[in-house]
């Protein structure tokens, strides 16, 4: 199956702060997502980005599939960014998705 | 849109016993919906693809007479735990694949704790 890294595994940023998550991944893929998950377990669809570049508020997505990595930007991060993030790809649009291990996100005041 | 509900969202149980968990697609369509599993602080793992008609698959090592799963309309998945052990304590969330685009939208989760 699929490998898939996440890089920083944690990450603590002082509010108002820039990041940029990493998703390195094994193989060629048809499907990516990136989910925050909350607290709560919940997870948030942040990005459907199989390839190309997506923005929407101060998060914005690439992905580039021929070099099997896709990035997550966070700008201007607040406090209710914290949480998890994940990325998931698949080999086949209508796969099961592969889950990284996360990158724990805090946003100190 | 895209709402994807999930009950019971938390359930204790005695060991031995099966329960039940509903995933709800609410406002589209979902020919196949997805059981992942999640350990305290770890990540989801997939355990079974839920097809709508007909009969799931399972990943390797996933036991499908612990985990019996079943699809019965476009909207609606099904997984029953069965003779629950305290092993099977997790967190269990559905997704449920958007037949337009192939994008997956997750339920709350389901809490189980088996004692």
């Amino acid at each position: 199956g699929i490998q898939v890294e996440q890089s920083p595994p944690d990450l603590i940023l002082q509010e108002g702060a820039n990041s940029t998550l990493r998703c390195n991944f094994s193989d060629s893929v048809n499907n990516l997502q990136w989910f925050h998950q909350n607290p709560w377990g919940q997870l948030i669809n942040l990005f459907y980005i199989p390839s190309g570049t997506k923005q929407n508020g101060r998060l914005s997505a690439t992905t580039v599939a021929t070099e099997r990595y896709s990035l997550l930007y966070i700008s201007s991060s607040q406090t209710t960014d914290s949480g998890v993030y994940f990325c998931a790809p698949s080999k086949g649009g209508a796969d099961g998705l592969t889950f990284g291990k996360g990158t724990h996100l805090i946003i100190q005041p | 849109g895209a709402v994807v509900s999930q009950h019971p969202s938390r359930v204790i149980c005695k060991s031995g016993t099966s329960v039940k968990i509903e995933c709800r697609s609410l406002d589209f369509q979902a020919t196949t919906m997805f059981w992942y599993r999640q350990f305290p602080k770890k990540s989801l793992m997939l355990m079974a693809t839920s097809n709508e008609g007909s009969k799931a698959t399972y990943e390797q090592g996933v036991e499908k007479d612990k985990f019996l799963i079943n699809h019965a309309s476009l909207t609606l998945s099904t997984l029953t735990v069965t003779s629950a052990h305290p092993e099977d304590s997790s967190f269990y969330i559905c997704s449920a694949r958007r037949d337009r685009d192939n994008e997956q939208f997750f339920g709350p989760g389901t809490r189980l704790t088996v004692l």
